[in-house]
């Protein structure tokens, strides 16, 4: 298969956690990347691997997988985590790169 | 640090083409690969291709494999997308895309709006 699919918006009270899914074949074989996107600006990595932060990204954000759903966290969620966010992997052959749909998220 | 700066916006005509460029600062350029996305308005973001230096080759989707063309000039640490036969649909933002050896993209231009209208 050569698709990644996500819920298309998920909401979460200010501080408490959210998870966001992200399902597809591709992650049997290969961990996802975590992207937020703002408003008008470049997405940004946020998860990427089995669970690595890039610098500077918030300890809150962490990455987990279990066969073919990854799924991004937010522990203690802040207001201005609200925003659209996206996973990505290769396909399974290694040669393509994957997006999911997107996620909006929420904060109430 | 790598530091992709795109080129300006620009507005085309059905059918032309048109061609990005992606100046790199910051970094080994050979070490990121450049990868192009591209993001239709109030849409997701679509991989358009990107280069794989092990093979030194470019890998397209299926999608883009008749229309763009992804070159690099590595003396002026410039990567470009060329995109051809311009329809409506291709009306989106442009973005390319520092790829790190996992394969994910930790460096991103700031996009180029490319509007196609007659």
């Amino acid at each position: 298969s050569s698709e990644l699919t996500q819920d298309p918006a998920v909401s979460v009270a200010l501080g408490q956690t959210v998870r966001i899914t992200c399902q597809g074949d591709s992650l049997r074989s290969s961990y996802a990347g975590w992207y937020q996107q703002k408003p008008g600006q470049a997405p940004l990595l946020v998860i990427y691997g089995k669970n690595n932060r890039p610098s500077g990204i918030p300890d809150r954000f962490s990455g987990s997988s279990s066969g073919n759903t990854a799924s991004l966290t937010i522990t203690g969620a802040q207001a201005e985590d609200e925003a659209d966010y996206y996973c990505n992997s290769r396909d399974s052959s290694g040669n393509l790169v994957l997006f999911g749909g997107g996620t909006k998220l929420t904060v109430l | 640090q790598v530091q992709l700066v795109q080129s300006g916006a620009e507005v085309k005509k059905p059918g032309s083409s048109v061609k990005v460029s992606c100046k790199a600062s910051g970094g080994t350029f050979s070490t990121y690969p450049v990868n192009w996305v591209r993001q239709a308005p109030g849409q997701g973001l679509e991989w358009m291709g990107g280069l794989v230096p092990i093979f030194d080759t470019t890998n397209y989707p299926q999608k883009f494999q008749d229309r763009v063309t992804l070159t690099t000039d590595e003396s002026t640490r410039t990567a470009y997308m060329e995109l051809s036969s311009l329809r409506s649909g291709d009306t989106a933002v442009y973005y390319c895309a520092a790829q790190n050896p996992g394969g994910y993209f930790d460096y991103w231009g700031q996009g180029t709006l490319v509007t196609v209208s007659s």
